[in-house]
């Protein structure tokens, strides 16, 4: 079935420095993804939607400047989290929707990667 | 295998009907959440569940978590054109490998369909 890939699975970085997470779709081509940030113990809370070749969309509340998303193919979307400070520290979760025949759409959700600013 | 059973896959109903979706585990969830997903949109948050036996609403959607914490229900009460998507739930799960000792796991989704 089809797979999203994230990469690194978890990360640990001293504060002020930038980290990118890469999330793949395997075997699908996938024109949009999202990005989600989960707290300990709480939802997955949608930071931004992704959109292959064009400007990502940000939700409200969610710093675009802090939060760089850049989908630069069918497959790979990054999120890179500049000058991490330890409350950015968090899970990241990306999805991407794949679209079967007769309009069905599942999503598929990455591993995740667990970021930790000290 | 799958972790979290959710049922049924899809859903077609009158508007105006009750309805209800079945999130399952064979573990104890320790955290369960409800999701709405309108095609081509990320996941909006519905509601979290953490106590056996807790019950949330919000607006015309109610979900429970059972006093064993391993299954779950969303029911919606006379639907709406407007509660039409693909409802996930989500859970963490108890794991011994990993980043960390939980694990966000989601189910394969409930796509809702209400007709006028």
């Amino acid at each position: 079935g089809a797979v999203v890939s994230q990469h690194p699975s978890w990360v640990i970085c001293k504060s002020g420095t930038s980290v990118k997470i890469e999330c793949r779709s395997l075997d699908f081509q996938a024109t949009t993804m999202f990005w989600y940030r989960q707290f300990p113990k709480q939802s997955l809370m949608l930071m931004a939607t992704s959109n292959e070749g064009s400007k990502a969309t940000y939700e409200q509340g969610v710093e675009k400047d802090k939060f760089l998303i850049n989908h630069a193919s069918l497959t790979l979307s990054t999120l890179t989290v500049t000058s991490a400070h330890p409350e950015d520290s968090s899970f990241y979760i990306c999805s991407a929707p794949h679209s079967f025949p007769r309009g069905t759409d599942t999503q598929y959700f990455g591993p995740g990667t667990r970021l930790t600013v000290l | 295998s799958q972790e979290l059973e959710q049922s049924p896959q899809s859903l077609i109903v009158q508007e105006g009907k009750n309805l209800t979706i079945n999130c399952t585990s064979s573990k104890t969830l320790y955290g369960l959440y409800w999701y709405k997903q309108k095609y081509g949109e990320g996941l909006i948050f519905l509601m979290m569940l953490q106590k056996g036996g807790e019950e949330k609403s919000h607006e015309k959607i109610t979900a429970k978590l059972d006093e064993k914490k391993q299954q779950s229900s969303l029911h919606i009460t006379a639907s709406q054109p407007s509660h039409a998507g693909i409802y996930l739930c989500g859970a963490d799960m108890f794991i011994h490998s990993g980043a960390g000792s939980y694990q966000l796991t989601f189910g394969k989704g409930t796509k809702l369909s209400v007709i006028p």
